[in-house]
């Protein structure tokens, strides 16, 4: 079965500095979706795609997050700078909106500790 | 927004034992789906199901739409069912999907 593949798996920056996440949705969906899940939480959307377009960044913290999906494939997410309230896990998701009855599928997630 | 709350949201059971997870959403919803989310992190999808019932060998679930809410059942309950149950909702084609705070299920040997 196709997956959302994510990396790295795991990050581990110092404030201040700049980090980026990939990910590569199931090949066709044209939906992708950046969420942000805060440990003993569910996870919150930070930004969604519609092939290269954003709909939805409103809760995206644009001051110091980035996202981008410039040919409509893979997309990547940026921080800059990292403060420790940002440790969570990432986690991107995708899923083909053309389509009736289409799940969203998920990546593995990206584990981000800044210290 | 929508709000969805799931109940309870913790949940101990032994090895064998059934359960019932609940999930209540504030508005209609035009998709709702139950994830698993392993000790690893990973999310997966167990259900799409906007409404009606569907079964996956010990796991079935049903889905009120009128009366907006829905329900996992999980059946004879394996230690590696452990981990949390999400159930998440989206209110119109190209909302996202809103989460619930989860359910955390211990499965014991």
């Amino acid at each position: 079965e196709a997956e959302v593949a994510q990396s790295p798996r795991y990050k581990i920056t110092e404030k201040s500095q700049a980090v980026a996440f990939w990910c590569d949705p199931i090949s066709g969906h044209a939906t992708l979706y950046w969420y942000r899940q805060i440990l003993g939480q569910g996870p919150e959307l930070l930004v969604q795609f519609q092939d290269e377009s954003v709909v939805d960044d409103s809760q995206l913290p644009k001051d110091r997050f980035s996202a981008e999906r410039l040919k409509g494939v893979d997309s990547t997410l940026k921080i800059q700078p990292a403060e420790l309230g940002d440790s969570a896990m990432y986690l991107c998701a995708s899923s083909n909106k053309n389509r009736r009855n289409s799940p969203l599928h998920f990546g593995n997630g990206t584990r981000l500790t800044v210290t | 927004g929508i709000q969805v709350e799931q109940s309870p949201p913790d949940l101990i059971l032994q090895e064998g034992a059934n359960s019932t997870l609940r999930c209540n959403f504030s508005d209609s919803v035009n998709n709702l789906q139950w994830f698993h989310q392993n000790p690893w992190g990973q999310l997966i999808n167990l259900f799409y199901i906007p409404s009606g019932t569907k079964q996956n060998g010990r796991l079935s679930a049903t889905t009120v739409a009128t009366e907006r809410y829905s329900l996992l059942y999980i059946s004879s309950s394996q230690t590696t069912d452990s981990g949390v149950y999400f159930c998440a909702v989206e209110r119109g084609n190209n909302n996202d999907m809103r989460f619930g705070a989860g359910t955390r299920l211990t499965v014991k040997p």
